[in-house]
């Protein structure tokens, strides 16, 4: 069955340094992978969407790396800020009109003051 | 109304009671969804529709039933709710092909 990783354990950082979110999956060829941000209580934000023919996307300080032959995301946040600690979910998306989004369960960053 | 607002924002519920999650979106997008978050599990989608007058399944539907009689609104019925359905429910819209999805603020529901 089609499964996603990401890191389990929450990813504690300094501010100023750089954050790394892992999101491998399994079972599975996306046509495109998204990452979004959630606070607690409230519902996910989109951030970026990557599709299959493209290695990287960068969005101010954020950028997002594709690898379908690992078949694995990497979400790069430079320059860290405290008011980046979320948790941050991949998501995978089909080809065609199926707009249904598979989900990883999320991995938690703290960036220390 | 800018985006998607859910009612109630929570809601405890005895076990046996019929209970509607309300949905509403003013982006016009076609496609609606409802999720489930419980920890350790993410979110897993109950039920979607691509399109108004139409719905799907998704990865855990039973218990639940929905409608989409136009494009804005999307209920979420749970006939005769069950403790096991204690959860935060979102739900979600997004516009045509690999649309980015956009949530509501949740309804936090306990079934005792």
């Amino acid at each position: 069955s089609q499964k996603i990783e990401q890191n389990s354990e929450a990813l504690n950082i300094q501010e100023g340094k750089t954050a790394t979110l892992t999101c491998n999956y399994t079972n599975y060829s996306p046509a495109y992978l998204q990452w979004y941000r959630q606070d607690p209580g409230r519902g996910p934000v989109f951030l970026l969407l990557i599709r299959e023919n493209e290695k990287e996307k960068r969005k101010e300080r954020l950028k997002v790396t594709f690898d379908t032959t690992l078949k694995q995301s990497l979400f790069h946040i430079t320059a860290s800020q405290p008011a980046d600690s979320a948790t941050y979910l991949c998501a995978l998306g089909g080809a065609g009109n199926n707009r249904k989004l598979i989900w990883g369960l999320g991995t938690s960053l703290a960036v220390n003051p | 109304i800018a985006g998607i607002t859910q009612a109630p924002t929570s809601q405890i519920l005895a076990a046996g009671r019929r209970m509607t999650l309300r949905c509403t979106q003013d982006m016009r997008h076609n496609a609606m969804y409802w999720y489930r978050q419980d920890l350790g599990l993410g979110l897993r989608l109950i039920h979607y529709s691509n399109t108004a007058g139409t719905t799907g399944k998704g990865e855990v539907p039973d218990g639940y039933s929905v409608s989409r009689a136009n494009t804005d609104d999307f209920p979420l019925t749970l006939a005769s709710a069950v403790p096991s359905q204690t959860s935060v429910y979102f739900c979600a819209s997004s516009d045509q092909g690999a649309g980015e999805q956009f949530f509501g603020p949740g309804t936090r529901l306990t079934v005792l």
